[in-house]
């Protein structure tokens, strides 16, 4: 079935470093997520994009945050500076509209 | 904003016999519940969804029941196989706001035991 690529699996960055983690979505998806598991805890909504803005943020979306989608290439979150407590499983989802939503298997990000 | 609680963290069932898992949620304004599988080293997998429309919705061995009035809704598995052990993570989602966001709860952690 569709799949929803996320590339690297994990990653391990030093404190204060950019991080990029990129999703390659199904291809003919309209809509884009980026949720975030601390270890343990709940997965828990980040942003959503559309139409190549942003939709909807949380307020774990923190200014050091941005997504983008250049030219129907990946969908990227990037994080600049990385802090330790952004270390956790993001996961990367699309959908074509409210059903039917398809996640990847997560990047591990450990930032030491 | 919208909390969904997720009851069981861990369910252990012996093969053959039902599961089921409890969910509640807080905003009366959601109305779509869909229910994720996450087999270890797998990506979540869309099992079934349910919205508000009905209160019941069968797929094979999978029932979610919704009951809008205690804002509570679950997944029952009947003649559980080995195969079905996972994490199964509830979600809720107003599509209303046009946004498709899921609130999801934690996980349970059902182990079939052959």
């Amino acid at each position: 079935g569709p799949k929803v690529l996320q590339i690297p699996s994990h990653q391990i960055i030093d404190m204060g470093q950019m991080v990029t983690l990129n999703c390659d979505p199904v291809s003919n998806h309209l809509y884009f997520y980026w949720y975030k598991q601390i270890l343990g805890q709940q997965m828990e909504f980040l942003v959503n994009f559309y139409n190549g803005k942003v939709m909807e943020k949380s307020k774990l979306f923190k200014d050091q945050f941005s997504v983008e989608r250049p030219d129907g290439s990946y969908f990227t979150l990037k994080i600049q500076p990385t802090a330790l407590e952004d270390s956790a499983v993001y996961f990367c989802a699309s959908s074509l509209a409210r059903r039917g939503v398809f996640f990847g298997k997560g990047t591990r990000l450990t930032v030491v | 904003g919208e909390k969904v609680e997720q009851h069981e963290s861990t369910l252990s069932v012996r093969e053959g016999d039902s599961a089921v898992i409890n969910c509640t949620y807080t905003d009366t304004a959601s109305s779509y519940f869909p229910w994720y599988k996450q087999e270890a080293g797998k990506s979540l997998h869309f099992v079934i969804d349910i919205r508000s429309n009905v209160d019941r919705k069968q797929s094979q061995r999978l029932t979610v029941l919704l009951d809008k009035k205690a804002k509570r809704f679950s997944l029952h598995i009947t003649a559980t196989q080995p195969e079905d052990s996972a994490i199964y993570f509830c979600a809720a989602s107003n599509p209303n706001t046009g946004n498709y966001k899921y609130v999801f709860g934690a996980g349970t952690r059902l182990k079939v035991i052959a």
